[in-house]
């Protein structure tokens, strides 16, 4: 059964750090990996989509990477900003006809 | 953008009544489903569907029930709403082939006294 881990669970940085939050899984047999950012108390908002044939994607200040071999992706986030504080959850599909399997997120707080 | 809307958003009721939860996309996507998250929890699975009249339960067990009789509605009924259900439901959908990238509504946010 596939499992998806997300280390740090929490984060705290000063605002302008470039910093990495890490998804790992237990099958690497995916179709592909998604990241997705969470705000208290709303749902979630799609950053990226890695398919299993990417090795990355980039959008802005993000920049999400895949080693299938391995079980990891990395979220990349450039230049932090204050507003970029929020929850961070990585999901993996195992097949075309799976739900996606959930990581836990990180919670991110850059702070000003 | 993606276009999938929830209502209510927010919804404070007594125990016992029978409520349902709206959910609905424009996108045509044939994958829907439903989350349940406790505030600063992890998502849990307990509804889905890949299609009209397909229903499957998730990895949570939840005494709500599901229907999908339209690709673009996939509502969410709690017969006898208890304090239990209190929590964030979330809605979400996805294309049946291709990126298969997930969206998700707003949420709507349940509390039952």
């Amino acid at each position: 059964k596939q499992e998806v881990t997300q280390i740090p669970a929490a984060l705290s940085v000063p605002e302008g750090e470039n910093l990495v939050l890490n998804c790992s899984f237990t099958d690497s047999a995916i179709y592909n990996l998604q990241w997705f950012r969470q705000d208290p108390g709303k749902g979630l908002t799609s950053l990226l989509l890695i398919q299993s044939s990417q090795r990355e994607q980039t959008s802005g200040r993000l920049n999400a990477s895949l080693d299938k071999s391995s079980g990891r992706s990395t979220l990349y986030i450039a230049a932090s900003q204050p507003g970029d504080s929020a929850t961070y959850l990585c999901a993996v599909w195992n097949s075309g006809n799976t739900p996606l399997v959930f990581g836990k997120g990180t919670r991110l707080s850059v702070i000003a | 953008e993606a276009d999938i809307y929830q209502t209510p958003r927010y919804l404070v009721i007594g125990t016992g009544k029978k409520i349902t939860l709206e959910c609905s996309q424009t996108m045509g996507h044939d994958k829907m489903y439903w989350y349940q998250q406790d505030p600063g929890m992890e998502l849990h699975l307990i509804h889905y569907s890949y299609g009209v009249n397909s229903t499957e339960k998730g990895d949570l067990s939840s005494e709500s029930t599901v229907s999908r009789i339209r690709t673009e509605h996939f509502p969410l009924t709690l017969e006898s709403a208890r304090p239990s259900h209190t929590s964030q439901y979330l809605c979400a959908s996805s294309e049946l082939a291709g990126g298969n990238e997930q969206f998700f509504g707003p949420g709507t946010r349940l509390t039952v006294l």
